[in-house]
């Protein structure tokens, strides 16, 4: 089992859709990073937190430390929103490296 | 600041070549990691420097693969005798020590044919 778990694998939605992203993990961490990646291979880091919620524009980014779980929220979802959207955690136990989901692939129709 | 960056972005070699990899950080970045990422999957820790020392290596990173960051600014990865197991993207990416958010580069594409 991965140490850091994703839902959807993929999600299919349409323009102005609001969207849910899940990331669970299983150990103990430090930080939570949340990640776009845009066909092509280049990664944007989108937040970086440790407890509570942070918004960024439409993006909007929640944690549950005693639950060890995490939610990225897209509202009114546009197609240039369509890109792989990754969890990553920064263990207590590994330094500043990060541990991946596998990713969640998001396309937003018009 | 222009970014983190790779060079080269693509690359396309036989089996059993040796290849380098050179990955240039955000200057004032003190760290700077390495991670591999297969078609479909996210990405895998491979290694980490701070400044020129190497911290950290993954169990991944077999005796096929060495990382340097001889003067603490860039770094490269070398692989050596490739397989076919090696083609992936390759991702460098660098942060201060706090607050450790990562800043990644676009990659460099390896096809090992």
């Amino acid at each position: 089992k991965n140490e850091v778990e994703q839902s959807p694998q993929n999600l299919t939605a349409q323009e102005g859709e609001f969207i849910t992203i899940n990331c669970s993990y299983s150990v103990g961490i430090s930080a939570l990073h949340w990640l776009q990646q845009h066909p092509g291979g280049g990664i944007v880091s989108l937040f970086m937190l440790s407890s509570g919620k942070k918004k960024h524009g439409r993006l909007i980014a929640t944690i549950n430390i005693q639950e060890k779980h995490s939610s990225l929220h897209i509202t009114a979802s546009h197609p240039r929103d369509s890109a792989v959207y990754i969890c990553a955690v920064r263990l207590r136990t590994s330094g500043s490296r990060l541990t991946f989901g596998e990713g969640t692939q998001l396309t937003v129709n018009p | 600041d222009t970014g983190v960056s790779q060079d080269p972005r693509h690359k396309i070699t036989k089996r059993g070549q040796n290849v380098t990899f050179r990955c240039d950080p955000i200057s004032e970045h003190n760290r700077l990691y390495w991670y591999r990422q297969t078609l479909g999957q996210g990405p895998e820790f491979l290694t980490y420097f701070q400044n020129e020392a190497q911290l950290e290596k993954s169990r991944l990173l077999s005796d096929r693969f060495s990382a340097e960051r001889p003067k603490g600014s860039f770094s490269t990865l070398e692989i050596q005798r490739t397989e076919q197991g090696d083609s992936a993207m390759y991702l460098c990416a660098s942060s201060l020590a706090t607050p450790y958010e990562q800043y990644f580069g676009p990659g460099t594409r390896l096809t090992v044919t």
